[in-house]
């Protein structure tokens, strides 16, 4: 199993630019998540998805949408990219809604320049 | 609002040296803390879920414990792949679907 994979691994953006970060779990979860990681900041909820078919922001959602593709991918979007958005972008998927430990992707590093 | 702070930012042992890392909490009724441990360049990765006070759990040379303002981990006898930092994260009641993190502890050890 290969649990949850996030693609690309790395990218660099100019200011304006879009792009799509793409996530995809195969342990049949229900509820997936995005979460950005800054230096002193901890990681923090971006948007989820409590089970296919919705969606709902997290604490910082501004500048970004997502998609409940499936069951098995969830992708977040970036219309505008801005400096402030340079940051690893995580994915995680959990077994049921509210319950149960968070399983995390590798990561994926954006650079906005 | 719910927070969660942890101590010591970094810490740096000699292999064989035991201690412990600090997690303080406020949230409104606690329905889970989790500990993770995340390698440089890699996703955080599942150490244990604690959900009432006065519970452990145990994993190798890591113990985790619970109490009604904060949860331990300890490490006994640390070997140099132990270093890694750990998260802890701490999930209410209300607003059951959000995991709040800390910043981490950045542990590293030496031989």
């Amino acid at each position: 199993n290969a649990g949850v994979t996030q693609t690309p691994k790395f990218q660099v953006l100019k200011t304006g630019q879009s792009m799509t970060l793409q996530c995809a779990q195969d342990m049949n979860h229900n509820s997936m998540y995005w979460y950005r990681q800054d230096p002193g900041m901890g990681l923090r909820l971006i948007y989820y998805s409590a089970s296919e078919g919705t969606t709902d922001k997290g604490e910082v959602p501004n500048g970004y949408n997502v998609s409940r593709l499936n069951k098995r991918e969830f992708s977040l979007r970036l219309e505008s990219a801005a400096p402030s958005q340079t940051s690893v972008y995580f994915c995680a998927s959990r077994p049921a809604w509210g319950a149960g430990e968070l399983f995390f992707g590798e990561g994926s590093r954006l650079t906005v320049l | 609002e719910d927070q969660v702070t942890q101590s010591p930012e970094a810490l740096r042992l000699q292999e064989g040296e035991s201690s412990s890392l600090n997690c303080s909490y406020t949230v409104s009724g606690l329905r889970g803390l989790f500990w993770y441990r995340q390698d440089p360049g890699k996703g955080p990765e599942f150490l244990f879920t604690l959900y009432s006070a006065g519970e452990e759990k145990e994993k190798e040379r890591l113990k985790a414990t619970l109490t009604k303002k904060e949860s331990f981990l300890h490490i006994t006898a640390p070997k140099p792949e132990d270093s890694a930092t750990y998260l802890c994260a701490v999930q209410a009641e209300t607003g059951f679907q959000k995991l709040v993190f800390g910043t981490g502890t950045r542990l590293l050890v030496s031989p």
